[in-house]
């Protein structure tokens, strides 16, 4: 089945600085990587997805990058605010034939100070 | 409701009892997951359904869980004989089963074996 590890498990930042975070995967046919927030004590929420048609993808200060040949996608935060402090959970899916199981990497617990 | 929905959302049971816990998907989202989330852990992969089947039921620790999934909607995960490792939040997510589709969660069930 599909393994998805994520790093680093945690990351502190000064407000403004960029933050990066990185997944691997291990089913070749995975293709649909979704990056979530979970705010303490919240249920977790997509803030970026890419699919494997696609080599990046950008929505304002967030950024995803999928590297299919290596197996790795990563999540870019640029101007680091400290409502960004969140755990960060990626996650690959392999959306073919009729198995749509979600395999969430362990997270990453991102602190951005003032 | 709009959202996926859970209940109860606190459940505090004694060590050896049985807990149902249910999830309300969003309507039409035919994939459906559930997830363990342990005190500031990662998100732990339970079951998923496709409709009414489970493909895949790798996740589920032992032969005191179970889960099922009635007309394609509500479903409910059965935990026999709580042991306090059992404790945690227990997280429901579903999705339209299409390719390439966002998961969303539900607020969760937090149980605690006392």
């Amino acid at each position: 089945g599909e393994n998805v590890e994520q790093h680093p498990s945690t990351l502190s930042v000064q407000e403004g600085d960029s933050a990066v975070i990185k997944c691997t995967y291990s089913d070749s046919a995975s293709n649909y990587f979704p990056w979530y927030k979970q705010e303490l004590g919240k249920r977790p929420q997509l803030i970026i997805d890419i699919r494997s048609n696609v080599g990046e993808k950008k929505d304002q200060r967030i950024a995803v990058t999928l590297n299919k040949t290596a197996k790795h996608f990563s999540l870019h935060i640029t101007e680091t605010q400290p409502e960004d402090s969140a755990v960060y959970f990626c996650a690959a899916r392999n959306s073919g034939g009729s198995n749509y199981k979600l395999t969430f990497g362990k997270g990453t617990l991102l602190t951005v100070n003032p | 409701g709009a959202g996926v929905s859970q209940s109860p959302s606190n459940k505090v049971t004694e060590k050896g009892k049985d807990v149902e816990l249910r999830c309300d998907p969003i309507s039409g989202h035919t994939a459906l997951y559930w997830y363990r989330q342990s005190l500031g852990q990662g998100l732990e992969f339970l079951i998923y359904f496709q409709g009414n089947s489970a493909p895949d039921k790798s996740g589920l620790p032992s032969d005191r869980f179970s889960a099922e999934r009635t007309g394609g909607s509500v479903s409910t995960l059965t935990i026999q004989r709580t042991q306090q490792e059992d404790s945690a939040v227990y997280l429901c997510a579903s999705s339209r089963a299409t390719r390439s589709t966002e998961a969303f969660f539900g607020q969760g069930t937090r149980l605690t074996v006392v």
